[in-house]
């Protein structure tokens, strides 16, 4: 049974263009979160969805949007690209029902941008 | 002040030391707690729930004080494999499912 898988494993950008990650849910679960890890920092949430509808939403400009398929997948999308974006992009995935359980995490997405 | 506070180390420690990390919480409101450990350049793993009664595994033992807001972690019989960063991690208010992940301390256990 896979757990969480993100791809790609690594990305290269330059300042002012957009991206796109990618994020499939352990099985059996339908929730998504999305986090951002600075060097040095723990991650930060950036945004968790549930039913194709983002659910919460934590302290990340506009730049920063989402989505969820039906297969529960979801993809992280950041616009207009600063240096500052760049960072360890976590997935991680969750029952509903688990709300208040601990979260298993992707391997993530190392987003550099130059 | 940030929402998860912890000391940032490094804690440089012989093999088979004891060693303790500390974390304070904001949010009173907090309702679950964990600590998570992360190897360099990887993902952060689930290291064990923390429980209001204390909770042992193996060699690591958690422990929370709600009155206080504080959480700790003690490792005992540090190995060599022991060496990441240990992050204190509660949930927001609300039993939304959001983390709030501390900064994160670094231990590196010598040999």
């Amino acid at each position: 049974d896979a757990g969480v898988t993100q791809s790609p494993t690594h990305l290269i950008k330059t300042r002012g263009q957009q991206v796109t990650l990618r994020c499939s849910p352990k099985s059996g679960h339908d929730t998504v979160s999305w986090y951002q890890q600075a060097l040095g920092q723990g991650p930060q949430f950036i945004f968790q969805y549930y039913e194709e509808e983002e659910r919460q939403r934590g302290n990340f400009p506009d730049r920063f949007s989402g989505h969820q398929f039906p297969n529960y997948s979801s993809e992280l999308n950041v616009n207009a690209l600063l240096l500052g974006d760049s960072a360890l992009y976590l997935c991680a995935s969750s029952p509903l029902t688990g709300v208040g359980s601990p979260l298993h995490f992707g391997n993530g997405t190392r987003l550099t941008v130059t | 002040r940030k929402e998860v506070e912890q000391d940032p180390g490094p804690f440089n420690v012989p093999e088979g030391a004891t060693v303790a990390f500390n974390c304070t919480y904001s949010n009173s409101a907090s309702q679950s707690f964990f600590w998570y450990r992360q190897d360099c350049r990887k993902e952060p793993k689930l290291l064990m729930s923390v429980y209001s009664s204390g909770n042992e595994d193996g060699r690591f033992t958690a422990q929370l004080n709600r009155a206080s807001q504080y959480i700790s972690l003690l490792i005992r019989d540090s190995k060599l494999s022991d060496s990441a960063t240990y992050l204190c991690v509660v949930t927001a208010a609300g039993n939304t499912g959001k983390l709030i992940f501390g900064q994160g301390t670094t231990l590196q256990v010598k040999p």
